[in-house]
């Protein structure tokens, strides 16, 4: 049972236009919702996050939607770089419960020059 | 240095041996958490410690995977009598408050 699905496996974006990634989340325990990048070979890293109690956060380039009612949460980036093609997961837990993660199955991002 | 470290990188054994993977967390973080990704897929918990509680063991995907932690300081994942299945790459995290930083993991070969 896929709790936080990435439909998309992979999205194309030319350098300077929007990258929006998507992510949507069957399990209503879910407050607290995180993005993370990942290069090949290396650990993923922590972009950015939102709680239920919003459904806006924004960080410089990126920022992150989240829709409860649709269970739907989305990363947009903007203007996309080369150096921002890389794997994306959306990750989800309750609020409060500092433990275990549950990622999607990742996106990956190709900005082209 | 400040990250966590994962060793070995890669490790690539035969079916049916143990393995033992380690994990430096960063300094001072209470939690730690082990995840693995199977290729083409996302990460998969295994198992999360925070502080001197009880670890959540729920991911742990059978009785041949354990792990232990020393204090808030190092911990091992041992896999024993590897099968193919358990080919991945293993990650550790750490964390203090809200977000985990990752290792750059384990990738783990079962020939």
């Amino acid at each position: 049972d896929q709790q936080v699905k990435q439909n998309s496996p992979s999205l194309s974006v030319q350098e300077g236009r929007i990258s929006i990634l998507n992510c949507d989340y069957t399990n209503s325990m879910f407050d607290y919702f995180l993005w993370y990048k990942k290069y090949p070979a290396e650990g993923p890293t922590f972009l950015i996050s939102i709680s239920s109690i919003k459904d806006k956060n924004e960080d410089g380039r990126f920022t992150v939607f989240l829709n409860k009612s649709a269970k739907h949460l989305s990363l947009h980036i903007v203007p996309s770089q080369p150096g921002d093609s890389a794997v994306y997961f959306c990750a989800a837990r309750p609020l409060g419960s500092y433990g275990k993660l549950t990622f999607g199955q990742g996106t990956i991002l190709t900005v082209h020059p | 240095g400040a990250g966590v470290s994962q060793s070995p990188s890669n490790k690539v054994t035969e079916k049916g041996k143990d393995v033992e993977l380690r994990c430096d967390p960063i300094s001072g973080h209470t939690a730690l958490y082990w995840y693995r990704q199977r290729l083409g897929q996302g990460l998969e918990f295994l198992i999360y410690f925070q502080g001197n509680s009880a670890p959540d063991k729920s991911g742990l995907p059978s009785d041949r995977f354990s792990a232990e932690r020393t204090g808030e300081s190092v911990s091992t994942l041992t896999i024993q009598r590897t099968q193919q299945e358990d080919s991945a790459v293993y990650l550790c995290a750490s964390s203090l408050g809200e977000s985990q930083h990752f290792g750059d993991g384990t990738r783990l070969s079962i020939l």
